[in-house]
């Protein structure tokens, strides 16, 4: 069993949608939970983290964990032709400094 | 601040030849990670460097792999000889301290690696 798994998408919404993209994970040792942002032909960028379990706002990202099912989601609101990415989750826990990714949903915001 | 930059962006090489991939962090960064992605999978951790040290090579695939960073600057990841599998994305990050949980890491941009 993978320790993260996120669906691959591709994921397509209208511009003004709302987005919710979601991973599972499998260690109950992960405290912190990443969103990395993506675009083709860069490197990821932290868009945004959460410590445990709860509710994290900023702009128009909500990310949300549930560590009683091992269940991390991130919401966009008004979303937009530039939110076109990939989107990985990571989630992080642990004696470690590596960064365990789920593979990616790849969105695409058409205008 | 200049960002972690990679050289070259995009190589295509011979199965059995040898490149060299390089990772400039940015300055002051003492941590210098490096992963990969290849096709169709999840980013993977290869090994982290603290200064010239290297933290942990868990991540590495086989000894056809070899990462430096002599002088705790800019860093090099060698495959010697390459093979098929090897082809994919190579990310660089870099951070300022030992910042657990990845959320102060700076990605380069990547080395698109492709072995036929």
């Amino acid at each position: 069993q993978k320790e993260v798994e996120q669906d691959p998408g591709p994921l397509s919404v209208p511009e003004g949608a709302i987005v919710s993209l979601n991973c599972t994970y499998s260690n109950s040792a992960f405290q912190y939970f990443m969103w990395y942002r993506q675009y083709s032909r860069k490197g990821p960028e932290l868009l945004m983290y959460t410590y445990s379990s709860g509710n994290k706002e900023d702009g128009r990202f909500t990310a949300q964990v549930d560590k009683s099912s091992k269940y991390i989601s991130l919401f966009i609101r008004d979303s937009q032709p530039s939110d076109s990415a990939t989107y990985l989750c990571a989630p992080w826990g642990g004696a470690t400094n590596k960064l365990i990714f789920g593979t990616g949903t790849l969105l695409a915001v058409q205008p | 601040e200049a960002g972690v930059t990679q050289f070259p962006s995009h190589s295509v090489i011979e199965k059995g030849q040898t490149v060299t991939l390089r990772c400039d962090p940015i300055s002051g960064h003492d941590n210098l990670y490096w992963y990969r992605r290849v096709m169709g999978k999840e980013i993977k951790f290869l090994l982290h460097f603290v200064k010239e040290s290297k933290q942990d090579e868990s991540g590495m695939p086989n000894n056809r792999f070899l990462a430096e960073r002599t002088g705790g600057t800019y860093s090099t990841l060698k495959v010697q000889p390459a093979e098929l599998e090897d082809s994919g994305v190579y990310f660089c990050a870099s951070s300022q301290a030992t910042i657990r949980g990845g959320y102060g890491y700076t990605f380069g941009s990547g080395t698109r690696l492709t072995v036929v």
